[in-house]
């Protein structure tokens, strides 16, 4: 089964860029879409962005232009860049496919699943 | 922009009892759009439920989900151990795209 791992640095500077990559396994990247989810410690879950496989992105406004989500096909791999970091994005991030559900011809991507183990960015000095 | 509102924040129960988690949207939504999950400490959320009320693969036939316009529910039925986590409802609609609701901690009485 499709299986996702989030990787890159657990410690980064206040004002530097968060990068974050997360590798597919176990099925194509192809013809799904992909999102980052972000998880503060003891908060709730604030989703991020979303990549499909073709490159069309859709970011949430809240993060004020400063995400970049881009796919690499050829890795299996789609990435995250988070821009200008303060304490306030220190959180778990998680990787996660949108979940197909295609019923009476239509099909629908309203949902995660499966998701990745999330990793742990801490922005400190 | 659509808000998830969840109640109660913590809900306390005994193995083996019954659970209902709300779930209210600040304006009327598809349910085709609704989905829960739960989540474990430490582990990333699972999908429970897709559509309002159709469970993901391999979810147990004691949860189920219902609602429709701005009140939606996950009960639970016959509590097992295993079931005591945070559970979130989620929305997909405009700006932005995905929002969750704040959250539900179901704890052991």
């Amino acid at each position: 089964q499709v299986q996702l791992q989030e990787s890159g640095p657990g410690l980064v500077k206040p004002s530097e860029t968060l990068s974050l990559n997360c590798t597919v396994s176990g099925g194509s990247i192809n013809n799904y879409y992909w999102s980052w989810i972000r998880q503060p410690p003891g908060k709730g879950l604030e989703w991020i962005g979303y990549i499909y496989y073709s490159g069309t992105t859709n970011y949430n406004p809240s993060l004020k232009s400063r995400a970049t989500i881009s796919v690499d096909t050829s890795k299996n791999q789609f990435s995250l860049r988070l821009s200008s970091v303060t304490a306030a994005d220190t959180a778990v991030y998680y990787c996660a496919r949108h979940f197909k559900y295609c019923t009476n011809g239509l099909c629908y991507n309203s949902c995660f699943d499966p998701w990745g183990q999330g990793t742990l960015v801490t922005v400190s000095s | 922009e659509i808000v998830l509102t969840q109640s109660p924040g913590t809900l306390s129960l005994s193995p083996g009892e019954g659970a209902t988690l709300s779930c209210r949207a600040s304006q009327g939504v598809s349910s085709t759009y609704l989905a829960w999950y739960q989540q474990k400490l430490g582990q990333a959320p699972r999908l429970l439920i897709h559509g309002a009320s159709n469970r993901a693969t391999g979810i147990p036939d004691r949860f189920s989900g219902s609602g429709s316009g701005t009140d939606f529910t996950l009960t639970i039925s016959r509590l097992e151990p295993e079931d005591f986590a945070v559970y979130y409802c989620q929305h997909y609609g405009s700006s932005p795209a995905y929002s969750f609701g704040q959250g539900t901690k179901l704890e052991i009485k």
